[in-house]
């Protein structure tokens, strides 16, 4: 069964602190990874796909990064607006259904 | 260009009743997709809609839950009888077809169940 495991549950950094979130997955058949952005009381906003090994997307302070199984989503030098839950899937099935990890909850403070 | 449009934003119901959400996806979206959201846990998919044909629903736990998407466009999630574990945000996503992992989310229907 294709899983999707996500981590830190939450992570604290300080503005200008820079680290990264990892996403780790079982999939038979990568047919894509994709990372979201969801703010408290909104659905998620779509930020990346990945395709392939070593593959890496870039946005303002965001950087995505894909291995053969798992993916990171860097941020460097933070701000308060980056406060979100990061979420990052993969689809299965022939219908392209995306199943989500559980998402790392990052808090930036001032 | 129009976002996703869901409605009711909120619900509180009693255990044992009924209740049903609303969808309105991007204009010339072919995909529809409902999840559900449980607090502190990420989304999880329920049913997937190819125009008005289903394309899957294995997650659906159809002895309660029910959706419809009449002439393609809209759709409606329902829910009876409710029960406390319901209780979450049911999020309605559409894509321009099943391709594309790149989904837009409305801002979804927050459910609390007493």
């Amino acid at each position: 069964e294709d899983q999707v495991t996500q981590s830190p549950e939450a992570l604290r950094l300080q503005e200008g602190e820079s680290s990264s979130l990892n996403c780790s997955y079982t999939v038979s058949g990568l047919r894509g990874l994709f990372w979201y952005r969801q703010d408290p009381g909104k659905g998620p906003e779509f930020l990346f796909t990945l395709y392939s090994a070593g593959e890496e997307k870039e946005k303002e302070r965001l950087k995505a990064t894909l291995t053969k199984k798992e993916s990171f989503l860097h941020i460097t030098a933070p701000k308060p607006e980056d406060s979100a839950t990061y979420l990052c899937a993969v689809p299965r099935g022939a219908g392209n259904m995306l199943t989500f990890g559980g998402g790392t909850r990052l808090m930036v403070k001032p | 260009e129009a976002g996703v449009a869901q409605s009711p934003r909120y619900k509180i119901i009693e255990k044992r009743q009924s209740v049903a959400f609303w969808c309105n996806p991007i204009s010339g979206h072919a995909t529809l997709y409902w999840y559900q959201q449980i607090l502190g846990q990420g989304p999880k998919l329920l049913i997937q809609f190819q125009n008005n044909g289903v394309v899957d629903d294995s997650q659906l736990p159809k002895d309660r839950f029910s959706a419809e998407r009449l002439k393609g466009v809209d759709s409606t999630l329902k829910i009876q009888p409710a029960k406390l574990e319901d209780s979450a945000v049911y999020l309605c996503a559409s894509s321009y077809d099943r391709e594309t992992g790149e989904l837009f989310f409305g801002e979804g229907s927050r459910l609390t169940v007493l």
